[in-house]
């Protein structure tokens, strides 16, 4: 199955700490993205790219978190200096580029905690 | 981006049929219509999508009325798992910052 990946599925860091989480999508989609889920909630756009271009990204990321998309494949997500609020599920998902929004395939996601 | 609006939880039988509605008064005229299904500890799964009248796959149905300002996605004959939580969302066209709301919980009860 060439779905959606994510690497590592937990981690577990201390305060302060950086963590960075990887992403392959689909191979043939040209978009990606990064959505943050807490527990009850749905997942919280994070940010977006098309190729290797970084679209969008959303006002909620504080400058502690920066993703790249190097050659337009795979994604890197890293968050520095941790804080306890970050402890969340990050998932990533990817899509063909279409006229209308086609199918999000999403990643099992990385489940981070925070002590 | 248009907002949505769905019941935060629902519960049913197994073999019941479900329905879900979602409100989306403000959505425009090249939108359409998407709902997810997730489980715990997974990503969310694209169930079906559609633009207007009625679209029906292998797992579901999405009834859009005429004037589109809110659909219901019918689930038939429910089973245990399909217990999971159910997103509707309008995705502005192009397809990115596609926005999650809290979604529908439903429990699928014996």
């Amino acid at each position: 199955d060439t779905g959606v990946s994510q690497d590592p599925r937990h981690k577990i860091t201390k305060r302060g700490q950086n963590v960075t989480f990887r992403c392959d999508p689909i191979s043939e989609h040209n978009r990606l993205y990064w959505y943050r889920q807490t527990l009850g909630q749905g997942p919280e756009f994070l940010t977006y790219f098309q190729n290797e271009a970084q679209l969008e990204k959303s006002r909620l990321l504080s400058d502690r978190f920066s993703a790249e998309r190097p050659k337009g494949s795979f994604s890197t997500l890293e968050i520095q200096r941790t804080e306890q609020g970050d402890s969340a599920m990050y998932l990533c998902a990817s899509s063909l580029n279409r006229v209308y929004p086609g199918e999000l395939f999403f990643g099992e996601g990385s489940r981070l905690t925070v002590l | 981006l248009a907002k949505t609006t769905q019941p935060i939880s629902m519960d049913s039988y197994e073999g019941q049929e479900v329905n879900i509605t979602c409100s989306h008064n403000n959505i425009a005229t090249n939108d359409y219509i998407t709902w997810y299904q997730q489980f715990p500890s997974q990503g969310p799964r694209f169930i079906i999508q559609g633009y207007k009248t009625k679209v029906t796959n292998e797992v579901a149905s999405l009834f859009i009325p005429a004037d589109r300002k809110s659909s219901t996605l019918s689930l038939p004959r429910v089973s245990l798992s399909d217990t999971a939580v159910y997103y509707c969302l309008v995705p502005n066209t192009g397809g990115f910052k596609t926005i999650f709301g809290a979604g529908t919980r439903l429990f699928v009860k014996a």
